[in-house]
């Protein structure tokens, strides 16, 4: 079964560094980009970023450039996104998704709740 | 890059055909044949509904179906029943960096 694992609802103060993961399984994680989707409380979809595994190439959205990172180690087939310094208004639910299966394949998404 | 346009939200009873819209530039929908479709109930993660303008993922009904014409495209649901009822975003391959959403559109059905 094809499949992308989140970790666990995050809740995190102003300035506080945050990694969240997405495992992949039953499909060559290697071969596929994974992407990242923020959606904030009661609004849309946004694309953020995605990463090629194989090499970990990585392409930002605009909007998102400079603000989080994106890394992949496919020795675990696991992509990850990251903040250096939280800010209230990065409080969100994030997705991964997988080009696999022409990106239908989403993780259950992840919960980030930025508060002092 | 900016959001692609969508309706906020379109309505229909039971039965009937409802269309949503999604209207970008000729450096995403127009440039390319990859728009895709998602349907996304409260509290879920989103589900692939359509991808490459008019193809059906398996498993998901033939009610559902897309097109394009030039900077639009558009998901047509036909035979509307109440589960259908949730947010829709389409989504575009761009020229510039990644993919982008449009704003989403909330389906009502009466």
């Amino acid at each position: 079964e094809v499949q992308l694992v989140q970790s666990g609802a995050e809740v995190k103060k102003p300035g506080e560094s945050l990694k969240i993961s997405c495992k992949g399984s039953g499909y060559s994680f290697t071969g596929y980009w994974i992407g990242w989707v923020r959606q904030m409380p009661g609004k849309g979809l946004e694309w953020m970023g995605i990463i090629y595994p194989g090499d970990s190439e990585t392409r930002y959205s605009p909007s998102f450039q400079g603000q989080v990172t994106i890394s992949a180690d496919k020795s675990i087939t696991t992509a990850y996104l990251q903040w250096n310094s939280l800010k209230a208004s990065d409080s969100a639910i994030y997705f991964c998704a997988s080009q696999y299966g022409e990106w239908g394949c989403w993780g259950q998404g992840t919960l980030v709740t930025v508060s002092s | 890059q900016s959001a692609l346009t969508q309706p906020a939200s379109v309505s229909g009873s039971p039965g009937q055909s409802i269309t949503i819209s999604c209207t970008g530039t000729s450096s995403d929908v127009g440039g390319y044949d990859y728009v895709s479709w998602y349907q996304q109930h409260p509290g879920k993660a989103p589900k692939l509904m359509i991808y490459d303008v008019n193809n059906r993922p398996s498993g998901v009904s033939n009610r559902f179906s897309g097109s394009k014409s030039a900077n639009t495209a558009s998901l047509t649901i036909s035979g509307l029943q109440a589960e259908d009822e949730a947010d829709y975003y389409c989504s575009s391959y761009t020229s510039s960096t990644t993919r982008v959403f449009g704003g989403g559109t909330k389906l009502t059905v009466l």
